[in-house]
């Protein structure tokens, strides 16, 4: 089974308004983190936003905001205002275990198209 | 904040020879570095995980000869390609794991054409 699963290959929002990017992920370690990394078209990653398996509240990053639901096990990102330059491509990602020692998992991503 | 570079950005070379990439952590040192590989519309396939002083951990399906690692210091990883082909063009990122903090850090990525 897949240890991330992102359903959405493509996504259109219009400008200043806000849009979800769907992430679920699969484990049965009690210690997790998982990430939320942009890549526009330069091909860089971007670190967006970061959310522990035992933190309470969901993360937030300025225009970025995680909504974590354990018990469903999803990590969505919702992106508030949308701007033009948020076209890229997104990927969720998890690391499992207790320390930052761990590779993480990419799902396939979710393109985000900004409409002007 | 903590900064990954990777050597070249983009390289070109004819089939049968071989390509090194450098990755660099600027700014921290790292005993952990990733190697990934990833096609057009793709996501981050994993090759290997390098750790300075040690062998790397080589994915499954990837070839530990053709893909040669090596992490001969705190602050350097280097990805050499023998033998390319043209299947092994390809976007190559590296990362770098902090001994402290959360996440890892990406370098540019590499855009590797073998003719």
């Amino acid at each position: 089974a897949q240890k991330i699963t992102q359903t959405q290959p493509g996504m259109f929002v219009q400008e200043k308004e806000a849009v979800t990017l769907d992430c679920t992920y699969d484990t049965s370690d009690p210690s997790y983190g998982l990430f939320w990394y942009k890549q526009p078209s330069s091909g860089e990653m971007i670190f967006l936003i970061y959310q522990g398996s035992y933190d309470q509240q969901n993360a937030t990053e300025g225009r970025y905001s995680l909504n974590f639901q354990k018990a469903r096990k999803s990590a969505n990102l919702v992106i508030s205002a949308s701007q033009l330059g948020d076209s890229a491509m997104y990927f969720c990602a998890m690391r499992e275990g207790p320390t930052n020692a761990g590779k993480s998992t990419f799902g396939d991503g979710t393109t985000l198209t900004v409409k002007p | 904040g903590a900064v990954v570079s990777q050597h070249p950005s983009w390289v070109i070379c004819k089939s049968g020879t071989s390509v090194k990439i450098e990755c660099r952590s600027l700014d921290f040192q790292a005993t952990t570095m990733f190697w990934y590989r990833q096609f057009p519309k793709q996501s981050l396939m994993l090759m290997a995980t390098s750790n300075e002083g040690s062998k790397a951990t080589y994915e499954q399906g990837v070839e530990k000869d053709k893909f040669l690692i090596n992490h001969a210091s705190l602050t350097l990883s280097t990805l050499t390609v023998t033998s390319a082909h043209p299947e092994d063009s390809s976007f190559y990122i590296c990362s770098a794991l902090p001994s402290q903090g959360i996440g890892q850090y990406f370098g540019p990525g590499t855009r590797l054409t073998v003719t």
